[in-house]
């Protein structure tokens, strides 16, 4: 079974433009969540989305967005770029049913602000 | 509001025993987590608690869970140099809310 995927790996940017980043779940998981990895905050939830609706939200400003399609792929978007997000974000995927909340993570895409 | 502590180095030597330790503040966390993180990868969940429970093992793993303190410690028997990574705890409320994760260095 493939594991999550993200696209791209890498990408550099420059202040104020968008980015989209890309996350496709392992296959029959329905909940995809996005976390940001900085080494000074550490891993931080972004949010989490559920048969194409956003079930939770973390203290992210409202650049910050995301959608799921209903293969369960996931896109986050972030506008008007600052320096401060540069980052990893990761995407985790998981069944989404109650229980042990056993996320799965991808790679990673780095994102570099210039 | 929720918070998840860690200390953040462990040095140890192969062979022995490592204990990473992690306190949490949501008392509401129906499971708490290990993950790992290896160099330039994402995170892999390594073994998770049930509230419930005090203690779970799983191989060279044992977790503790002391409820009252809100304290939870992984211990990673037989330490070996693939152990070295940043290990992190985390509670679920219901999103993960990791720690900062602690570097374990094993020398040989």
């Amino acid at each position: 079974k493939a594991g999550v995927t993200q696209t791209p790996r890498y990408l550099i940017k420059t202040r104020g433009q968008q980015v989209t980043l890309s996350c496709s779940p392992i296959s029959g998981h329905r909940s995809v969540s996005w976390y940001q990895q900085t080494p000074g905050q550490g891993l931080q939830f972004l949010f989490e989305y559920f048969s194409e609706t956003q079930r939770n939200k973390g203290n992210f400003p409202g650049r910050f967005s995301g959608r799921q399609f209903s293969n369960s792929r996931s896109e986050m978007n972030v506008s008007t770029l600052e320096l401060g997000d540069s980052a990893l974000y990761l995407c985790a995927s998981s069944l989404g049913t109650s229980g042990v909340n056993e996320q799965f993570f991808g790679p990673g895409t780095r994102l570099t602000v210039l | 509001g929720e918070d998840v502590e860690q200390s953040l180095f462990l040095s140890v030597r192969e062979g022995d025993s490592s204990v990473i330790n992690c306190t949490y503040t949501d008392s509401s966390s129906t499971y708490l987590y290990w993950y790992k993180q290896e160099p330039g990868a994402g995170l892999q969940l390594l073994t998770y608690i049930f509230s419930n429970m005090d203690m779970k093992q799983d191989q060279r793993l044992t977790v503790l869970l002391n409820k009252k303190d809100k304290h939870l410690s992984l211990r990673i028997a037989d330490t070996q140099t693939g152990d070295s990574a940043i290990y992190f705890c985390a509670e679920s409320n219901p999103a993960l809310i990791f720690g900062k994760g602690t570097t374990l260095s094993v020398s040989s």
